[in-house]
């Protein structure tokens, strides 16, 4: 089975910082990949699919890029309502996600 | 809008049986993948089976053999039958909608709130 690595566990920004979350597979996923958001007590929200697709209604300060097996979630200019917790998914007959990043406020 | 409404959940002793609901509206549902995501308390997400819009399956290694998923296009409605239940599964466990029909390449554009389930003696 394929292994979804999200580095790091926790990261401290402050309002208007660019952030970055890796997620790195254990193979080549070939851009199958999603990000989500969740926030304490919600379900997740999608934001990027097929690794780099921002899905409807998401802000365009998301991004997401990569290939292989190295792929990233971008955010560029982080906003009060950004702070959750992100996981990146492989998705294919299996699906797999990261252990999750928790975005906390500096 | 789309709305996906759990139920079904509640606590079970080990090695019980449970079959969580899911109603779907807001959309067509027969022509969507459907999931099962489930997320043990205070831990990440967890992938547990899929269904395609042509009732293909597929399923996380842990519960292979112990859960059943299926659905019910003329009630849009999704299901997943839990036997041989086990301390290891008490999580809340979102029904998921695909992005699109097929149920490798679809990744899950809408959640419901969940259902917890709890297994204990």
């Amino acid at each position: 089975d394929i292994q979804m690595t999200q580095s790091p566990s926790t990261l401290s920004a402050s309002v208007g910082d660019r952030v970055t979350i890796t997620c790195r597979a254990s193979q080549n996923i070939s851009s199958w990949l999603a990000w989500y958001q969740q926030k304490p007590g919600k379900a997740p929200k999608l934001l990027i699919y097929k690794a780099s697709s921002l899905h409807s209604g998401v802000p365009s300060r998301f991004s997401g890029s990569g290939s292989g097996t190295e792929y990233s979630l971008t955010i560029s200019s982080l906003q009060p309502d950004d702070f959750a917790t992100y996981y990146c998914q492989h998705y294919s007959n299996s699906k797999t996600f990261g252990q999750g990043t928790k975005l906390e406020i500096k | 809008e789309v709305q996906l409404l759990e139920s079904g959940g509640g606590l079970v002793q080990p090695g019980g049986s449970l079959r969580l609901s899911c109603a779907a509206s807001g959309f067509t549902f027969s022509s969507y993948a459907m999931s099962w995501v489930r997320q043990a308390p205070g831990k990440g997400l967890e992938w547990v089976s899929t269904i395609s819009s042509g009732y293909s399956t597929y399923y996380t290694d842990s519960v292979k053999g112990r859960f059943t998923i299926s659905r019910d296009n003329s009630k849009n409605t999704l299901y997943l039958q839990m036997n041989s239940l086990r301390a290891e599964d008490t999580a809340v466990f979102y029904c998921v909608k695909g992005i699109g029909s097929s149920a490798i390449t679809s990744p899950n554009d809408c959640w419901g709130q969940g259902t917890l389930v709890t297994v204990s003696s």
